[in-house]
């Protein structure tokens, strides 16, 4: 059974700082990886996909690695602003049409 | 990408009773899915829902409490029976979509809050 883990659970940091968040798995064979953002009480943004064959994707000041033989991913967030402030989750899909497995997420604060 | 809404966005209601959630999508999916947020908590998979067949749930959901319907390809529908205190959260329906990329993406509507009183 997948098991999926984010640490730290929160994190807080001045405006201009790199987020770096992290994303643990304990089975390899994924299908692919998903980073999201949510807002308080908000449905989930979808902010990167990574396949389980690509090692890393881009966008804007977004960066999400993926390195299953460790069974991390991480997401990289260059130069904070206090917009993203927010809970970041990964998800894993183990095959195409299956379910989403969750990590507890990652509430990020960025102080101005 | 798809876009997906919601109906209610959210809702009070009193133990015992029964809330219908809706969703529905601009294109046609082939899988929903309804997911469970409760305080604080991440995301947990009620059940798939696939047009022209029953639901399939997972551990710890049941069809008596959480009765869906899957009318066509754009619109189901997930309902809170019975409804405890402990049922009061976030519930998220989501599709399997082809995002901007060449591949399957999930993507999720903006959620009903549920608090039961």
């Amino acid at each position: 059974k997948q098991e999926v883990t984010q640490i730290p659970a929160a994190l807080s940091v001045p405006e201009g700082e790199n987020l770096v968040l992290n994303c643990s798995f304990t089975d390899s064979a994924i299908y692919n990886l998903q980073w999201f953002r949510q807002d308080p009480g908000k449905g989930l943004t979808s902010l990167l996909l990574i396949q389980s064959s690509q090692r890393e994707q881009t966008s804007g000041r977004l960066n999400a690695s993926l390195d299953k033989s460790s069974g991390r991913s991480t997401l990289y967030i260059a130069a904070s602003q206090p917009g993203d402030s927010a809970t970041y989750l990964c998800g894993i899909k183990e095959a195409a049409g299956n379910k989403l497995t969750f990590g507890g997420g990652t509430r990020v604060l960025v102080k101005p | 990408s798809a876009v997906i809404s919601q109906k209610p966005s959210r809702d009070i209601c009193q133990r015992g009773t029964s809330l219908t959630i809706q969703c529905q999508v601009d294109s046609q999916v082939t899988m929903m899915f309804w997911y469970r947020q409760q305080p604080g908590q991440s995301l947990t998979l009620i059940a798939t829902a696939n047009q022209g067949s029953e639901a399939t749930y997972e551990s710890g959901f049941v069809i008596d409490k959480f009765p869906i319907s899957r009318p066509n390809l754009t619109f189901s529908t997930l309902t809170v029976s019975n409804m405890s205190p402990e049922d009061s959260s976030i519930y998220l329906c989501s599709v399997e979509d082809r995002g901007g990329s060449s591949y399957n993406e999930q993507f999720f509507g903006p959620g009903t809050r549920l608090t039961v009183l």
